[in-house]
């Protein structure tokens, strides 16, 4: 069974536009970590950010920020006034006792 | 953070051959991780890698088609054995480190980027 789902395969959008992305979880511990990936062209997997399972806060980190919400199990990722280089695809990943990926969603930023 | 370095980072091979890649990190880590990504797709975890004995392979992944070393904490090597087209793929290492109980982010090298013809 599929650990982390990411429903959106691909999205598309305008330069400043804002970018949500998707990402639900299963896992029967109370202890995790939720992590989101990025993969841009050039191949490199860069660490975003990171959330304990006991730690909900939402927070802001420049143009980033995440919301976690455990009582749906889900921790969706904002890019908030897009750019070009944010072209990439993501990765929503969950660490119970081994990191698991989702299936990655492909973000195209247009000029 | 973690220093990882992969090499080869991308190497073209003929069918039944085997490619080792070695994977070096600039500190001490917990855990040593090998990673597969096949074109398009995410990526799967292959194999554990244990320092001083043998690694914990994932599901439909073996010993003999992987093998792994891992003769101390900084430096593991992952060997690709009698290869097809199908292991064309993206093999990456990551590592793991705990402080105090808290869990760093898994972090990755550059990959490798092997095409077998």
């Amino acid at each position: 069974a599929q650990k982390v789902t990411q429903a959106q395969t691909e999205i598309s959008v305008v330069e400043k536009e804002d970018v949500t992305l998707d990402c639900v979880y299963e896992t029967r511990d109370t202890t995790y970590y939720l992590f989101w990936y990025k993969q841009p062209p050039s191949g490199e997997l860069v660490f975003l950010i990171r959330r304990n399972s006991f730690d909900e806060q939402n927070e802001i980190s420049g143009r980033y920020s995440w919301n976690f919400q455990k009582s749906t199990s889900s921790f969706n990722f904002t890019i908030t006034a897009s750019q070009v280089v944010d072209s990439a695809v993501y990765f929503c990943a969950l660490n119970d006792y081994k990191l698991s990926f989702g299936a990655g969603t492909t973000v195209t930023v247009r000029a | 953070s973690a220093v990882i370095s992969q090499k080869p980072s991308r190497d073209i091979c003929q069918r039944g051959t085997s490619l080792t890649i070695q994977c070096q990190v600039d500190s001490q880590v917990t855990m040593m991780f090998w990673y597969r990504q096949q074109p398009g797709q995410s990526l799967t975890l292959i194999a554990t890698a244990n320092q001083g004995s043998e690694a914990t392979y994932e599901s439909g992944f073996v010993i003999d088609k992987f093998p792994i070393s891992r003769p101390n904490l900084t430096f593991s090597t992952l060997t690709v054995s009698n290869m097809s087209p199908e292991d064309s793929s993206i093999y990456l290492c990551s590592v793991e480190k705990r402080a105090g109980g808290i869990l760093s982010p898994l972090h990755f090298g550059n990959g490798t980027r092997l095409t077998v013809t």
